[in-house]
């Protein structure tokens, strides 16, 4: 069974903090992972990695893949009580179909003045 | 931009009743899918479809059924609702099945008593 593991469960910084979340993995022949944020309800798309070793950006997020030691990292540089969230890691199948996604449990980040 | 509407937001029942989850999109998405987030567990696949008319089973079907009729709605059924059944259900939909970037409803919390 294809798993997904995302560590750590929660974090709990100061505003300002640099936090790194991750997520581990056991499957190999899968196309992409991605990162959802899921603040209150709805898990909002954040990236898509499919290519290892190539960093993608938004603001003050950064993802990088790692598909030979099979994990990704999610940095948030200069945390802000709106990065309070629930992060959400997930693999695709071999052919990126989306109903192929596999979830990991996710991180909870609370960010604190 | 209403994007993915899910209703209701909240729902209480009794075990052994029945109810249907709606679930519409208005961003001409070919797929759509229910999932189910518990404690623990991460995001687990219900049921989806890849287009109208055509329904597929996920991860964990038992006790739900689906139908397709239109592009923009995919209602989820409880069929005989049991206390297993609570959890937080999620509609996602993507412009198609090949695209993993999942666009999801903000939730319906399902209580079975």
């Amino acid at each position: 069974e294809d798993k997904v593991v995302q560590s750590p469960l929660s974090l709990v910084v100061h505003e300002g903090d640099t936090v790194t979340l991750n997520c581990s993995y056991e499957v190999t022949n899968f196309r992409s992972l991605l990162w959802y944020k899921q603040e209150k309800k709805a898990p909002t798309f954040l990236f898509m990695l499919t290519s290892s070793g190539i960093e993608k950006k938004s603001g003050r997020l950064s993802s990088i893949l790692d598909k030979k030691e099979l994990f990704s990292i999610l940095n948030i540089t200069a945390t802000q009580t709106g990065d309070s969230a629930i992060y959400l890691c997930a693999l695709t199948g071999p052919t990126g179909t989306a109903s192929k996604l596999t979830f990991g449990t996710g991180t909870r980040l609370q960010v604190t003045l | 931009n209403a994007g993915v509407t899910q209703t209701p937001k909240f729902q209480v029942l009794k075990t052994g009743q029945s109810m249907t989850l709606q679930c519409a999109q208005d961003m001409n998405h070919e797929y759509m899918s229910w999932y189910r987030q518990d404690p623990g567990m991460g995001l687990r696949l219900i049921h989806y479809s890849v287009g109208a008319g055509i329904t597929d089973q996920g991860e964990v079907p038992n006790g739900y059924n689906v139908s397709r009729s239109t592009t923009e709605d995919f209602p989820l059924r409880l069929l005989s609702a049991a206390p297993s059944q609570t959890s937080v259900y999620f509609c996602a939909s993507s412009v198609r099945a090949t695209n993993e970037k999942l666009f999801f409803g903000s939730g319906t919390q399902l209580s079975v008593l």
